[in-house]
């Protein structure tokens, strides 16, 4: 069975900091999906990224980024000079290709940027 | 285009009651998938529907059951409501369903008294 962990459950930040969420995954499937969703205080969970096991290569997207490295089964993401609005809930998750598949979640970090 | 719509945005009940929630997913979505969140167990999937058919289902009792119309709107029921069931129950659509990037609804917190 898979499973997310997300070893981090809270971390608090001044705003300009640089932040790194940590997501570390078990599968068994070589083909597979990781992604990050993030949970304002609103409610409803925000797609930010999704990457699949044959593309390790790393990307950046304004001020986030992300480190994927299949060889330590981990997938995190990192923000750069973070801000207030970033203050959330971070889920990493982890999703099998192919028939039945259906999404696991990590326990998700809190993150507080103060200001 | 409206986002993920799910009501009752609250709900109190008590125990031995019923509950249904709704979601209207984003226009031309066809899968609809359903996940509770509570403090101690996390996010845990509930089921998904594509075309009103379930595709798959998690690790709930049977008195969770849910349903989708020819509209892709679609149902979640608890029956027999138990003081665990208090959580947030989050609905989420995507055209195909499977690997997608999933769209969430703000969800439906749930009390059980």
């Amino acid at each position: 069975a898979q499973k997310v962990t997300q070893a981090q459950t809270e971390i608090s930040v001044v705003e300009k900091e640089d932040v790194t969420l940590d997501c570390v995954y078990e599968t068994r499937d070589t083909t597979y999906y990781l992604f990050w969703y993030k949970q304002p205080p609103s409610g409803e969970l925000v797609f930010l990224i999704r990457r699949n096991s044959f593309d390790e290569q790393n990307e950046i997207s304004g001020r986030y980024s992300w480190n994927f490295q299949k060889s330590t089964s981990s997938f995190n993401f990192t923000i750069t000079a973070s801000q207030v609005v970033d203050s959330a809930v971070y889920f990493c998750a982890h999703e099998s290709a192919g028939a039945n598949s259906k999404l696991t979640f990590g326990k998700g970090i809190t993150l507080s940027v103060r200001p | 285009k409206a986002g993920v719509t799910q009501t009752p945005r609250y709900l109190i009940k008590t125990r031995g009651q019923q509950v249904t929630l709704s979601c209207s997913p984003i226009s031309g979505h066809r899968s609809v998938s359903w996940y509770q969140q509570t403090p101690g167990q996390g996010l845990q999937f509930l089921f998904e529907y594509f075309s009103e058919t379930q595709r798959n289902k998690g690790n709930f009792p049977g008195r969770f059951s849910g349903r989708q119309f020819s509209n892709s709107r679609s149902e979640m029921n608890v029956s027999t409501l138990e003081l665990g069931d208090s959580a947030l129950y989050l609905c989420a659509s995507s055209a195909r369903g499977g690997v997608e990037k999933l769209f969430f609804g703000s969800g439906t917190q749930l009390s059980v008294l």
